[in-house]
């Protein structure tokens, strides 16, 4: 397995404002994927973050609104723009070592009021 | 399209107990994965098993044990002996298998929240 941190680990936010949110592994991994979990809900994959090129999104989900950067093969972000109280979720950041198994980091729990 | 369906939304069980867990998937792909998450209330996603869709051998793992079956497309999951540890709720989900790239896109059940009770 692959440890996997994320940061912030929960943050409160004010409408209108953005949040990134940062993935960090120990491994390097070429695809990093990104969910949401929105309360009492199941994950929803938001895209897929490939190192070198740009990130592909999922239906339902747009650029503008969730731009995600992928510097390296270790680290990336996502960013939740222009944030409104539907946003609130827990965001989680995924990756797997080539085995097929999907590993998943502890998560950000996001509240926006 | 792929589909995974938990139907049962809350189990609740009194400790020493055994509950199942039940998955249906829909898929078109013939090469998948299957797995089973445990969510604790801390929120992390704790990876239990994979399965891939040509192994349909059942597993055990301590107290877990996990039932595939093809022909009705289940991926069902047993606790036995249950303990107040094991409340959660429990994701099945599922990928396809042939291409890499698609290893990362699962598609969730809707969870089943597992209560165990002293």
């Amino acid at each position: 397995s692959a440890v996997i941190s994320q940061k912030p680990s929960r943050d409160i936010c004010q409408r209108g404002t953005s949040l990134t949110i940062q993935c960090q592994v120990d491994s390097q991994v070429t695809m990093m994927f990104w969910y949401r979990q929105q309360p009492g809900q199941s994950l929803t994959l938001i895209a897929t973050a490939n190192q070198g090129s740009e990130a592909t999104y999922e239906s339902g989900f747009v650029i503008d609104k969730f731009p995600i950067s992928r510097p390296n093969l270790t680290f990336s972000t996502l960013t939740v723009s222009n944030m409104s109280p539907e946003d609130s979720s827990i965001y989680l950041c995924s990756l797997n070592l080539g085995s097929g198994t999907q590993y998943f980091g502890p998560g950000t729990r996001l509240l926006v009021l | 399209a792929q589909k995974v369906t938990q139907a049962q939304t809350e189990i609740s069980v009194v400790e020493k107990e055994d509950v199942t867990l039940d998955c249906v998937y829909e898929t078109r792909d013939t090469t998948y994965y299957l797995f089973w998450y445990k969510q604790p209330p801390s929120g992390e996603l704790v990876f239990l098993i994979r399965r891939n869709s040509f192994d349909e051998q059942n597993e055990i793992s301590g107290r877990y044990s996990w039932n595939f079956q093809k022909s009705t497309s289940s991926f069902n999951f047993t606790i036995t002996a249950s303990q107040v540890v094991d409340s959660a709720v429990y994701f099945c989900a599922l990928s396809e298998a042939g291409l890499t790239d698609s290893w990362g896109k699962l598609q969730f059940g809707a969870g089943t929240q597992v209560v165990v009770t002293p």
